[in-house]
């Protein structure tokens, strides 16, 4: 059972750029959740993916923008980046079943450093 | 963006003390999960809680979920050098899990 894996690990960016960070789901799970971690924070939600379209978004503003492909990886991309954007990226996949998600997984994170 | 209160926010023991750490919320989850972080890698889930009153373990690990639903503790006992890391607890939502703000674990040797 492969686990969730994100690439890159690390990246910097100049303000205004736009990144895409990528998660590969792990075995079994059908649902992709993407949070950003500010330094010394919690996780905060930004979006679910599921059945390729997003199901759940979290107070983000719409340069912040998903894909998830029919082998449930995911793209999380970003638009017109900002200094305050610098942050861990981590993907988790899960199980949804009916309104429920279970088995949530993380990814070791992506590093995202904007300059 | 919502988060849940967890304390302390950090501590400082020495190898072998129990430690206990705790979080609230404003809002009633039905799921509490409780996190370990360490450097470079993303949360690993380290105890679940489904059910109001539950009192889980795992190994020296124990964690209870408040009878209000709005509430959780953790306590580790007799903690040792690899316990070091960043703790989170989180509340499963429909969606999303809502985290705490995390509790910094540093072990004196």
């Amino acid at each position: 059972e492969t686990g969730v894996t994100q690439s890159p690990t690390h990246l910097i960016k100049t303000r205004g750029q736009q990144v895409t960070l990528r998660c590969s789901s792990q075995s079994g799970h059908n649902t992709v959740s993407w949070y950003q971690q500010a330094l010394g924070q919690g996780p905060q939600f930004i979006f679910q993916y599921y059945r390729e379209e997003e199901n759940g978004r979290g107070n983000f503003p719409p340069r912040f923008s998903g894909l998830q492909f029919p082998n449930y990886s995911s793209e999380l991309n970003v638009n017109a980046l900002e200094l305050d954007d610098s942050a861990l990226y981590l993907c988790a996949s899960s199980l949804k079943v009916g309104a429920a998600n279970y088995g949530y997984t993380f990814g070791s994170g992506t590093r995202l450093t904007v300059v | 963006g919502q988060q849940l209160n967890q304390s302390p926010q950090s501590m400082f023991i020495q190898e072998g003390e129990d430690v206990s750490m705790n979080c609230t919320s404003s809002s009633i989850f039905n799921t509490w999960l409780w996190y370990k972080q360490e450097p470079g890698e993303g949360p690993v889930l380290l105890i679940a809680l489904y059910k109001a009153g539950e009192l889980t373990s795992n190994g020296r690990l124990t964690a209870q979920f408040g009878i209000t639903r709005k509430d959780s503790f953790l306590n580790i006992s007799a903690s040792i050098p690899s316990d070091v890391g960043i703790y989170f607890c989180a509340g499963r939502g429909a969606q999303k899990l809502v985290f705490g703000q995390g509790t910094r674990l540093t072990i004196n040797p």
